[in-house]
């Protein structure tokens, strides 16, 4: 059965630099998402992108953060300059309409 | 934000008996629910859904309930086995008047260990 693959899946960078986590979506998903979760906190939504375009973003998902799908399967989401809260787990998430959600394993990232 | 709320951290069940999780909820405007089971290091695993516009769904072992005039969902797991100990989320799926999300607000989750 497909599933949502992510990477890397962990990820250990200084405050300041620039991360890209990576996401091959199922591949007749049509709807994509991340999300993420610190420490003891809930699941928390982040950005959900259709037809190659942002369709909702959080409060959360300032200008620091991008997301994009240059060759059609990749599906990526850019720190620019990443700060120690965003120390979390990353989940990537597909679907192939607008109801059910299909998450990848996650990335761990830890900002130092 | 505590728009979906689990109001029990964990869960102990024997094996062979029922689990009973719950959920609640404050937003009307929610349509559409969703059962996930989380493993540790591992991401959230889609179990059962159910439309606002039903009561009832039921996948095999799993089960869940919508009472919305209660803003209340439960997943029932019958009989519980050993490898359904995990944690387990419910989340929610807002349609705001005239607007559109597929944005999912998650609960806290609950520990459910099924001992054998």
């Amino acid at each position: 059965e497909p599933e949502v693959t992510q990477t890397p899946s962990h990820q250990v960078t200084q405050m300041g630099q620039e991360v890209i986590l990576r996401c091959v979506p199922i591949s007749n998903h049509l709807y994509f998402y991340w999300y993420r979760q610190i420490l003891g906190q809930k699941v928390e939504f982040l950005v959900s992108f259709y037809n190659n375009e942002i369709s909702e973003k959080s409060e959360i998902f300032d200008d620091q953060f991008s997301v994009e799908r240059p060759d059609g399967s990749n599906f990526t989401l850019k720190i620019r300059s990443t700060k120690l809260e965003d120390s979390a787990m990353y989940f990537c998430a597909g679907g192939r309409d607008q109801e059910t959600q299909y998450f990848g394993p996650g990335t761990r990232l830890l900002v130092l | 934000d505590q728009q979906v709320k689990q109001n029990s951290p964990s869960l102990s069940v024997q094996e062979g008996r029922i689990s009973i999780l719950n959920c609640d909820y404050t937003n009307s405007m929610f349509d559409y629910f969703l059962w996930y089971k989380k493993y540790p290091a591992e991401g959230p695993t889609f179990l059962i859904s159910i439309s606002s516009i039903k009561d009832k769904n039921e996948d095999g072992r799993f089960t869940v309930f919508l009472n919305k005039s209660a803003k209340h969902l439960s997943l029932h797991i019958v009989p519980s086995q050993p490898g359904d100990s995990a944690v387990y989320f419910c989340a929610a799926r807002g349609r705001p008047l005239g607007g559109a999300t597929n944005k999912l607000i998650f609960g806290t989750g609950t520990l459910l260990a099924v001992q054998p």
